[in-house]
């Protein structure tokens, strides 16, 4: 099993849907979990981190599943602006290689 | 916003020539990072320095690669002896704590030939 797991898509979907990726993740040790946004040949960018509680900023929610070994994020209300690949990033406990997921493509169109 | 700065932004080198890629982290960042991404692939890690030491590192970064922090404020990446299938986005990355999300570099696009 990879480490870190992402559907790659695309995921195609119109401007106001709402649209989830999981990212699942093999090591149960692991600590800290993240979503990055990574627009077409640009750097990663900082989504939001993952709390066990779950967390939300504006439209987006993250969600950690500790017992199914995945992570979550939801789309409300897409944009055109969102549309970009979205990496699940896993730290390890007790190593710190962080391994990213391959990403989540998602277009969204008018 | 504070932003981690990489130079060059596009680097040309033939096969086998050494390659020195510059990043400044923000200044009160503790962690370094660099990563990679060969066009269409998955961001790799390649290692993390902190406290002035190599922390971790991958299967990746061999013996041709190097990091240094010859000063308060860069951070560098040298590969001495360079391969076509080094041909890849080098990415730097700083945070203020490992279990932190990392703020990136606009990269550095080198190019193999």
């Amino acid at each position: 099993r990879k480490e870190v797991e992402q559907d790659p898509g695309p995921f195609n979907v119109p401007e106001g849907a709402t649209v989830a990726f999981n990212c699942t993740y093999s090591n149960s040790a692991s600590q800290s979990f993240f979503w990055y946004r990574q627009d077409c040949r640009k750097e990663p960018k900082l989504l939001m981190s993952v709390y066990s509680s779950g967390n939300e900023d504006g439209r987006f929610t993250a969600q950690l599943n500790r017992a199914s070994q995945y992570i979550s994020l939801l789309i409300r209300d897409s944009k055109l602006s969102d549309s970009a690949t979205y990496l699940c990033v896993v730290n390890p406990g007790g190593s710190y290689i962080p391994t990213f997921g391959r990403g989540t493509s998602l277009i969204v169109h008018p | 916003e504070p932003e981690v700065t990489q130079t060059p932004s596009h680097q040309v080198t033939q096969m086998g020539q050494e390659v020195i890629l510059r990043c400044v982290p923000i200044s009160n960042h503790l962690y370094f990072y660099w990563y990679r991404q060969i066009l269409g692939q998955k961001v790799e890690f390649l290692v993390s320095f902190y406290n002035n030491e190599i922390s971790e590192k991958s299967e990746i970064f061999d013996d041709q690669f190097s990091v240094e922090r010859p000063d308060g404020s860069n951070f560098t990446l040298k590969i001495r002896s360079t391969k076509l299938e080094d041909s890849a986005m080098y990415f730097c990355a700083s945070s203020e704590d490992n279990n932190y999300g990392y703020t990136f570099g606009s990269g550095t696009r080198l190019t193999v030939v």
